[in-house]
């Protein structure tokens, strides 16, 4: 069975520092690996992707993330945070029988002034 | 063009009562999928439709929980005989058909709807 897993229930960090969220995933093929973001009473946004090629992606609001297969991590960083990323951020892992995603429990950010 | 949009945002119940959330996918999309968020259990599939293909209802928690999709679009979510352990937001999210690379085109989520059972 596949799982994703997400280390960091809460992160503080000050405003211009910068970020790393961290995914680990456990899936039987290739995996298929998203990052959505989720503000309060919004639905998720995705913010990357990553589905083959290039092991590093780029995303909006100028996130990236790193696929690393010997690892089964899929990490999120950003240089320099600014305090509307004050989110919860998903990982997610897909495809399964039927393509639903599997979710991580999500990352609470906080950005400190 | 428009998102993925769901009805009720809110809705707030009491036990024992039957329940109906709505899901109007992004036009053109093929898939749709609906999940559960709740605390402690974090996001949780719940069923999935593909086209014309009979539905995957294999996250559905119990035979409470039925959901049907007309003529490929619009999607009810119908929950009876509610229990306090059913509140949570009902997340719907759609996506196209697989691309003739082999990829998976990713899910667009809508705002969710707030289930309260009292």
């Amino acid at each position: 069975a596949q799982s994703v897993t997400q280390p960091d229930i809460h992160i503080t960090v000050s405003e211009g520092a910068s970020l790393e969220l961290r995914c680990n995933y456990s899936y039987g093929a290739t995996p298929y690996l998203f990052w959505y973001v989720q503000s309060p009473g919004q639905g998720l946004q995705l913010l990357l992707k990553y589905f083959s090629g290039d092991t590093l992606v780029q995303g909006i609001k100028g996130f990236e993330a790193e696929f690393k297969r010997s690892q089964s991590s899929f990490n999120l960083r950003k240089p320099s945070v600014h305090w509307s990323d004050a989110a919860e951020y998903f990982c997610a892992v897909g495809p399964s029988a039927g393509n639903m995603l599997t979710f991580g429990g999500g990352t609470r950010l906080m950005v400190k002034p | 063009g428009a998102g993925v949009s769901q009805s009720p945002s809110n809705k707030v119940t009491e036990k024992g009562k039957d329940v109906e959330l709505r899901c109007d996918p992004i036009s053109g999309h093929t898939a749709l999928y609906w999940y559960r968020q709740s605390l402690g259990q974090g996001l949780e599939f719940l069923i999935y439709f593909q086209g014309n293909s009979a539905p995957d209802k294999s996250g559905l928690p119990s035979d409470r929980f039925s959901a049907e999709r007309t003529g490929g679009s619009v999607s009810t979510l119908t929950i009876q005989r509610t229990q306090q352990e059913d509140s949570a937001v009902y997340l719907c999210a759609s996506s196209s058909i697989r691309l003739a690379g082999g990829y998976i085109n990713e899910q667009f989520f809508g705002p969710g709807t707030r289930l309260t059972v009292l």
